[in-house]
């Protein structure tokens, strides 16, 4: 059972072009969670999904920034004109639904987009 | 979501056992807690959660105060493998789905040869 898969690992983006980071969750889980950590900094909460639906985007900045978990595919953060303080490393998390068998988050070795 | 409090850094010999504490004096009945380790910029790792019980796995013990205002996570032979950040999380459980986990600053564990 493949693990939660992000790609791409490394994103290199020039100011006001557009980032998507894509998450693929471990097979039979539908909840999804975007987390970033800025340099030398903890890893901030932004949003958690479950399929076609946004649960919880407290964590999300106002503009330029989205996701999505649609029914079939991966989830997707996409980062519309970055700026340089964007850059940071993306973690997605992926857990099955209450009541299963397993109440744990599973990471991702995430995505590091750097802005230049 | 309660809060917790960790002590920001901490040192532990190779071969000894490494016990971690964490407060979280407003823990609420639905909230558990979650320990997870960060090894250099790697995607967090779960090592073990629990309610009220103690729980032990492959990888560690947790001990939870009767009254749950306190934790200890407890790495029985440390290795320089288990040098990390260490994350003490409440996380709550809701009717048909669980809370996010919010990551506080961790304890710094560096294991010395």
């Amino acid at each position: 059972n493949a693990g939660v898969m992000q790609n791409p690992r490394h994103l290199v983006r020039r100011r006001g072009q557009e980032a998507r980071l894509r998450c693929s969750p471990m097979k039979g889980h539908s909840h999804v969670y975007w987390y970033r950590q800025l340099p030398e900094e903890g890893l901030k909460f932004m949003v958690y999904l479950q399929k076609e639906n946004i649960i919880d985007e407290s964590g999300m900045p106002k503009e330029r920034f989205s996701a999505e978990f649609p029914k079939e595919g991966p989830s997707i953060l996409r980062i519309q004109q970055v700026v340089r303080g964007d850059s940071a490393a993306y973690f997605c998390a992926s857990s099955p639904p209450r009541g299963s068998t397993s109440e744990k988050l599973f990471f991702g070795s995430g995505t590091q987009l750097s802005v230049l | 979501d309660a809060k917790t409090t960790q002590p920001p850094s901490m040192d532990c010999a190779e071969g000894r056992a490494a016990n971690l504490p964490c407060n979280h004096s407003t823990i609420s009945g639905n909230e558990y807690v979650y320990w997870y380790r960060q090894i250099h910029s790697q995607g967090p790792q779960y090592i073990i959660h629990g309610l009220k019980n103690n729980e032990t796995n492959e990888m560690a013990s947790l001990i939870i105060t009767e009254d749950r205002k306190s934790s200890t996570l407890i790495l029985p032979h440390a290795t320089l493998r288990d040098t990390a950040v260490y994350y003490c999380i409440v996380r709550v459980a809701i009717t048909d789905s669980w809370g996010k986990l919010q990551f506080g600053a961790g304890t710094q564990v560096v294991v010395t040869p």
